[in-house]
């Protein structure tokens, strides 16, 4: 299966702070997917990227297949964005393969 | 619009007892797939199910099992539970007409004591 890294594994950003978490991946995919999972366990769905780019509200996201990675853009970070960040591609079968994630900390 | 729905939340077992987990995937939805998450640890796929037949399996061995009904919805089965199974349980929905988006549920959280 693809191999999943992402970077970095734990990220501590002051509230209205930027940061851009990295997904590195091992083999060319069909798609992409960012989810961010809160303290409950849910799985939400942010964006379905298998190349370019996409933005919603603060977050944004770029995918570059022919390099093997993805990018996670949040701007003006709010203490709602804590959490952790999966990157989750999937390649010539039908699963979704994950990393061990980022684990986002805003503070107020 | 309802999301994709499993139950129970939660559920507490014992070693060499039997589970089964139910999931309802999104409206227009066909395909469902089982991921598990161990505690600090990304998912990981159990398996997935699409026209009543399981389509792909990850590498979890035969004690878990799984099922999926004409109105799509699915079962998943763990035999013989070990300490080690304990862990979230997520179940995700897709659509093969349309992207192949995945949406996942609230999961089950299983303890096996």
């Amino acid at each position: 299966g693809i191999q999943v890294e992402q970077s970095p594994p734990d990220l501590i950003l002051q509230e209205g702070a930027n940061s851009t978490l990295r997904c590195n991946f091992s083999d060319s995919v069909n798609n992409l997917q960012w989810f961010h999972q809160n303290p409950w366990g849910q799985l939400i769905n942010l964006f379905y990227i298998p190349s370019g780019t996409k933005q919603n509200g603060r977050l944004s996201a770029t995918t570059v297949a022919t390099e093997r990675y993805s990018l996670l853009y949040i701007s003006s970070s709010q203490t709602t964005d804590s959490g952790v960040y999966f990157c989750a591609p999937r390649g010539n079968d039908y699963k979704l393969s994950f990393g061990a994630g980022t684990t986002v900390t805003v503070r107020a | 619009d309802a999301g994709v729905t499993q139950s129970p939340t939660h559920l507490i077992k014992t070693r060499g007892q039997q589970v089964t987990l139910r999931c309802s995937p999104k409206s227009g939805h066909d395909t469902v797939s089982w991921y598990q998450q161990a505690l600090g640890q990304g998912p990981q796929f159990i398996f997935q199910y699409y026209e009543e037949e399981e389509r792909q399996r990850g590498n979890f061995p035969d004690r878990f099992s799984g099922h999926q009904f004409p109105n799509y919805s699915s079962e998943l089965n763990v035999n013989a539970l070990l300490l080690g199974d304990s862990a979230l349980y997520l179940c995700a929905s897709s659509s093969l007409r349309r992207v192949s988006e995945q949406y996942f549920g609230p999961g089950t959280r299983l303890t096996v004591t």
